[in-house]
């Protein structure tokens, strides 16, 4: 199957400061690719629908501002959190879907722990 | 309404046992029912996945069974190994590339020896 990679895998910050986690499509091209957040124990939650060559699509609730996206190629996404705090503390997970496919295929997972 | 329920919150089968998680969609729209397979730390992995064209797909020991009319599908693990245990998420969406999932809560298996 298709290979989505994160990077970071992990990284930790200081409050205040802002933090750029990158998700790419390997071996194959995505015009769409969404960014989920999940917190222990718990689902996935979709916070937004990244579009290559317009802009993002966030989910009610989420906080554009602070979640900076950022859809840079046919095989790049990338989520900025700004001004991270302690309760941005998470684990983001982003995901591609082939074109002309409905499977999805998911990153790694990045681990982010605010100070 | 957008939801997927999913039960039971967590289950544990002996080895050799089958693992039996169920799902129900309210969203009649929704033809595409995928099935994850997550390990702590890492990211979620498409398992099996089945549209509402049939009513059940079988792959290895892993098999979707769906029932249009109630709006369930199901995962049924034969022969669980310990090495399945893992937090097992359900998902709906429509057809499409750019088609959100909706995913379920998920449920933690736990295969015993």
């Amino acid at each position: 199957g298709a290979v989505v990679s994160q990077h970071p895998s992990w990284v930790i910050c200081k409050s205040g400061t802002s933090v750029k986690i990158e998700c790419r499509s390997l071996d194959f091209q995505a015009t769409t690719m969404f960014w989920y957040r999940q917190f222990p124990k718990q689902s996935l939650m979709l916070m937004a629908t990244s579009n290559e060559g317009s802009k993002a699509t966030y989910e009610q609730g989420v906080e554009k501002d602070k979640f900076l996206i950022n859809h840079a190629s046919l095989t790049l996404s990338t989520l900025t959190v700004t001004s991270a705090h302690p309760e941005d503390s998470s684990f983001y997970i982003c995901s591609a879907p082939e074109a002309g496919y409905n499977e999805q295929f998911f990153g790694p997972g990045t681990r982010l722990t605010v100070l | 309404q957008q939801q997927v329920k999913q039960s039971p919150q967590s289950l544990i089968v002996q080895k050799g046992g089958i693992s039996i998680i169920n799902c129900a969609y309210e969203n009649t729209a929704f033809d595409y029912f995928p099935w994850y397979q997550q390990f702590p730390g890492k990211g979620p992995a498409l398992l099996i996945a089945i549209r509402p064209d049939v009513s059940e797909k079988k792959e290895g020991r892993f098999t979707i069974s769906f029932n249009k009319s109630a709006k369930q599908f199901s995962l049924h693990i034969m022969d669980s190994q310990p090495g399945d245990s893992a937090t097992y998420f359900c998902a709906a969406s429509y057809t499409g590339t750019a088609s959100k999932l909706t995913f379920g809560t998920g449920t933690r298996l736990q295969v015993t020896l």
